[in-house]
């Protein structure tokens, strides 16, 4: 099946800095989901992306859906205590017979030092 | 309130047992879906249905079986539980691109 490859797996930064991850594919994705999940709760949708090339903003946190439709970003800039969680990539493929089914990313472990 | 709901939160059941978990949605959302969750193994679908007359297999439906009960229910059950199905499950729902998932069911096999 599709997979996809996103990195880092875990990440341990301090309050204030910026942090970057990204998702990458081997086929094409008409869209670009990322969730965050909170310890105890389900992933919640922080941003969607439909276009290549789209750059979509949400409070700090910023991604990008790639030119190549294989790959997104996420950047969150300023990170604080609350930001900490598992961040997942997801892709939609631009297939009809796979439509409304997501491909999941393994998950990005961000931690925040106060 | 929540618009995906799924219960029980937790269950502990021992092997050999049939068990069900439940998910009810207020988004009026066609698009459901069951995945399990593992560590380091990210969200695997196994069940999906996209109108209460459609039933698809996931990637990881062995074991496992589901029933659409009305357009805001879907129910996953595991007709012999197995410590491997130990997991995070979770539902979600869609009416787009966009999935909304359940606050989760965290089940332990023994």
């Amino acid at each position: 099946g599709q997979q996809l490859n996103q990195s880092p797996q875990s990440m341990f930064i301090q309050e204030g800095e910026d942090v970057s991850m990204n998702c990458t594919s081997s086929s094409i994705f008409n869209t670009w989901l990322w969730y965050k999940q909170e310890p105890g709760e389900g992933p919640v949708l922080l941003i969607a992306l439909y276009k290549a090339g789209e750059l979509t903003s949400n409070g700090r946190l910023t991604a990008q859906f790639g030119i190549t439709r294989k790959d997104s970003f996420l950047n969150i800039s300023a990170s604080i205590p609350s930001d900490v969680g598992i961040y997942f990539c997801a892709g939609q493929l631009d297939s009809g017979g796979s439509n409304y089914k997501l491909t999941f990313g393994k998950g990005t472990l961000l931690t925040v030092n106060p | 309130d929540a618009d995906v709901t799924q219960t029980p939160r937790n269950r502990i059941t021992k092997t050999g047992k049939r068990i069900m978990l439940e998910c009810s949605q207020t988004k009026g959302h066609d698009r459901m879906y069951w995945y399990r969750q593992d560590p380091g193994l990210g969200l695997r679908l196994i069940y999906y249905s996209f109108d209460v007359k459609d039933i698809n297999k996931g990637e990881i439906s062995d074991g496992y079986s589901v029933s659409r009960q009305a357009q805001a229910k879907f129910s996953l059950s595991l007709e012999s539980a197995i410590p491997n199905q130990t997991a995070l499950y979770f539902c979600a729902t869609s009416g787009g691109h966009e999935q909304y998932f359940g606050p989760g069911t965290r089940l332990t096999v023994t």
